[in-house]
C-alpha cells in the first residue's frame, strides 16, 4: 500500500519550456502533498507543500510564480516548472503524506529528472 | 537554526556483517523519526520509523534506537546484504500536524562482497 506515482520519470527540453510534473496517491487519499528538489550527492530540500483545494505553501527562497503547484484532488498534484532554465535542471520528488493521520510517514515518487538544455 | 545531520558520509562493509547508520538530530522538539532508503535514480524509500515515547523499535532486520538525551538516532542493519547498498536518510518532524520533515545530509552504504 501507499504507492505515490510521478510522471513522467525523465525529462529533457530546450532553454524557455514549460515542463509540468504529476504526482499521484494511488492507493490512498492525501490532502498533503510535498514538493522536493534533490542536487546530485545532497540531501532533500522542501520546496513547497500542496495542499488539496488551497495555496500551496511555498518554503524560503522558492518561487512560487517560477514553481506553479497545483492540487486539485486528494490524489493528484502537479508541480509546473515555468520557462524553465539550465540552472532548473535537479531530480524534483514528490511526497504524500495520508489523509487525516498524524505522524505518519511520507511515501515518496520515484523522482523526475529535470534536464534543460 | 534546528539541523537534523549524520556523523559519517560513507559507510563500507562486508557482506553479512551488521550495519550501524547514526544520526544526530539538534530539535529537541522533534516527537517523530523516520528512516528512508534511497536508491540511485529513486525516490527514498520507507524503513522504520519510532516516536519518541520509545527508544526502540525492530523491523524485519533493521532496528532503530532513539536515545532522546543526546539526541541520537541509529539505524541498525542486520546480516548486511549487496541490496542493502544505498544512501539512507534520517528525517524528524516536530510536533504538530503542519510541522515538516527535515531530513539529515544522507550516508552512503556499500556493501562489499
Amino acid at each position: 500500500g501507499a504507492v505515490v506515482s510521478q510522471h513522467p520519470s525523465w525529462v529533457i527540453c530546450k532553454s524557455g519550456t514549460s515542463v509540468k510534473i504529476e504526482c499521484r496517491s494511488l492507493d490512498f487519499q492525501a490532502t498533503t502533498m510535498f514538493w522536493y528538489r534533490q542536487f546530485p550527492k545532497q540531501s532533500l530540500m522542501l520546496m513547497a507543500t500542496s495542499n488539496e483545494g488551497s495555496k500551496a505553501t511555498y518554503e524560503q527562497g522558492v518561487e512560487k510564480d517560477k514553481f506553479l503547484i497545483n492540487h486539485a484532488s486528494l490524489t493528484l498534484s502537479t508541480l509546473t516548472v515555468t520557462s524553465a532554465h539550465p540552472e532548473d535542471s535537479s531530480f524534483y520528488i514528490c511526497s504524500a503524506r495520508l489523509a487525516g493521520v498524524s505522524n505518519q510517514p511520507q511515501h515518496f515518487g520515484d523522482g523526475t529528472r529535470l534536464s534543460i538544455l | 537554526g534546528e539541523s537534523v545531520g549524520l556523523h559519517l558520509p560513507t559507510l563500507s562493509v562486508q557482506e553479512g556483517d551488521n550495519s550501524i547508520i547514526n544520526c544526530a538530530y539538534s530539535n529537541s522538539a522533534s516527537d517523530y523519526f523516520i528512516w528512508y532508503k534511497q536508491e540511485s535514480g529513486k525516490g527514498p524509500q520507507f524503513i522504520i520509523d519510532i516516536r519518541s515515547n520509545m527508544d526502540k523499535r525492530q523491523g524485519q532486520r533493521v532496528t532503530v534506537l532513539l536515545n532522546k538525551t543526546v539526541k541520537h538516532l541509529s539505524l541498525q542493519i542486520a546480516a548486511t546484504q549487496p541490496g542493502d547498498s544505498a544512501v539512507y536518510f534520517c528525517a524528524e518532524k516536530g510536533t504538530g500536524a503542519n510541522s515538516k520533515l527535515t531530513f539529515g545530509k544522507g550516508i552512503t552504504l556499500s556493501v562489499r562482497p
